[in-house]
């Protein structure tokens, strides 16, 4: 059964940093395309960017509102995906999902739980 | 960007009777080469994360009821659910991934009347 669990959301400030994980399981994590989606509060779907396999050259791809203050990274060995957010905005509170792809072609077909970020004074 | 525009924002449909939602993109979704459509349809229920129904604008996810369908092509796609269930009640997103930035519809919120 293949499993995304995220961790690391929390309360920070605006200004500040927060790294979020996913571990997977259930499937070749080392295969597998990820991505980060997430949803502010009372708004839909919001795509934040993803990585290819390294197989596939491990390129990475953001939306325009997070290009250069988030980072996605992957360890294989740990099966885990990464977020690295910094210079955090009020308006990057969400949940944030992390997905695998279907296997050429970019539509998400597993999901994690989510984490919650609050970004606040 | 390629913007895609769900209609109607929100839906009451009486159990058993169907459900129809729009979607359209501001380009066209079909890529000629394999002529394949690059639209997914996700459902999402409060407290739970989305779940992807449709793939290729009309193929079925595994384990997904077939009183799901889509269809369309271009820039013009369906989201039928042929006799709406209790469980179905929930807010349904059209995805494009045919370019990046990857885009969502703004959603549809499917109630029971």
């Amino acid at each position: 059964e293949v499993q995304l669990v995220e961790s690391g959301g929390g309360l920070v400030n605006p200004g500040g940093s927060l790294r979020v994980s996913c571990v997977g399981s259930g499937f070749t994590f080392s295969s597998a395309w990820m991505s980060w989606v997430r949803q502010a509060p009372g708004t839909g779907l919001e795509w934040v960017g993803h990585i290819k396999s390294k197989t596939q050259g491990g390129t990475t791809e953001y939306a325009a509102a997070v290009e250069g203050r988030f980072t996605i990274s992957r360890d294989d060995s740990k099966n885990t995906l990464y977020l690295q957010m910094t210079s955090l905005k009020t308006e990057d509170t969400a949940v944030y999902y992390c997905t695998t792809f279907i296997v050429g072609a970019m539509a998400s077909d597993y999901w994690g739980q989510g984490t919650l970020v609050t970004v606040s004074s | 960007d390629i913007v895609m525009t769900q209609s109607p924002d929100s839906l009451l449909v009486s159990l058993g009777e169907r459900a129809t939602i729009n979607c359209r993109s501001s380009r066209t979704l079909l890529y000629s080469s394999n002529n394949k459509n690059y639209l997914a349809w996700y459902q999402h229920k409060p407290g739970q994360p989305p779940k992807l129904l449709i793939y290729w604008a009309s193929t079925r996810e595994s384990g997904v009821p077939d009183r799901f369908s889509g269809s369309g092509s271009g820039t013009d796609f369906t989201l039928t659910i042929s006799s709406l269930q209790a469980e179905d009640v929930a807010v349904y997103y059209c995805q494009q991934y045919y370019f990046t930035p990857l885009t969502f519809g703004g959603g549809t919120k499917v109630e029971i009347k």
